[in-house]
């Protein structure tokens, strides 16, 4: 089972500034097949990207994912107030086994 | 547009067993996987297994492995997640997903999830 640990596990910045948050494979992810959600509370998580780094629909630009094997990031350019949630890692693939990060928080400073 | 409703909330004994569905509408019920996820308060998603409606086959999480059961209606277009011997730790929020595509792909789809608490 491939294990995702994500970092931080809390992130306190300000609207507009620029978030970095890290998902770490304890080994190599097929095909990039990483993905990220965002869950606000109350709310099923929202998917964001896919494939490491090709956006889902209707997803601003300012999200951007990129890495790959076992390393990952999801960067947000300029945080909007909506942006604050807790953000997840997936990885998939043919195996169909399905892993999560533990999810870093996102939290206005 | 692709829509997953999903049963009510449920209180529940330590021991017993709990049935939530997904009635899915929008799309071929069949042609794509139903994954479920579930989310204990203030904690983390945990992936629990997955079913094709079509052919009724499934893959769980090796921690569920001995306790759910993940079936389907085609009929009516439902699927159903059975938990059995409760513990309370299984308190949580309890969602189905469907995946994009073919198996293995991402979760673009997501009920609004079932709370079951179990409490004596």
């Amino acid at each position: 089972e491939i294990v995702l640990t994500q970092s931080p596990g809390t992130l306190s910045l300000s609207p507009g500034e620029r978030a970095t948050l890290s998902c770490r494979a304890s080994q190599s992810v097929s095909s990039s097949f990483l993905a990220w959600y965002q869950q606000k509370p109350g709310q099923a998580p929202r998917l964001l990207i896919y494939g490491a780094s090709s956006r889902a629909t209707g997803i601003p630009d300012r999200f951007s994912g990129s890495g790959s094997g076992t390393d990952f990031t999801l960067t947000i350019s300029r945080l909007e107030p909506e942006d604050f949630a807790v953000y997840y890692c997936q990885q998939y693939g043919s195996s169909l086994q399905y892993t999560f990060g533990q999810g870093t928080k996102l939290e206005i400073k | 547009q692709v829509q997953l409703v999903q049963s009510g909330a449920e209180v529940k004994k330590p021991g017993a067993s709990v049935k939530v569905s997904c009635k899915a509408s929008g799309y071929t019920f069949t042609s794509y996987d139903i994954n479920w996820v579930r989310q204990a308060t203030g904690q983390g998603l945990e992936w629990m297994g997955w079913m094709n409606p079509n052919s009724g086959n499934t893959g769980y999480a090796q921690k569920f492995q001995d306790r759910v059961t993940m079936t389907r209606n085609t009929s009516i277009s439902t699927a159903y997640m059975e938990l059995s011997s409760l513990r309370s730790d299984d308190t949580a929020v309890y969602y189905c997903a469907r995946v994009y595509s073919v198996p293995g792909t991402t979760f673009p789809y997501w009920g609004q999830g079932s709370l079951v608490t179990v409490s004596s």
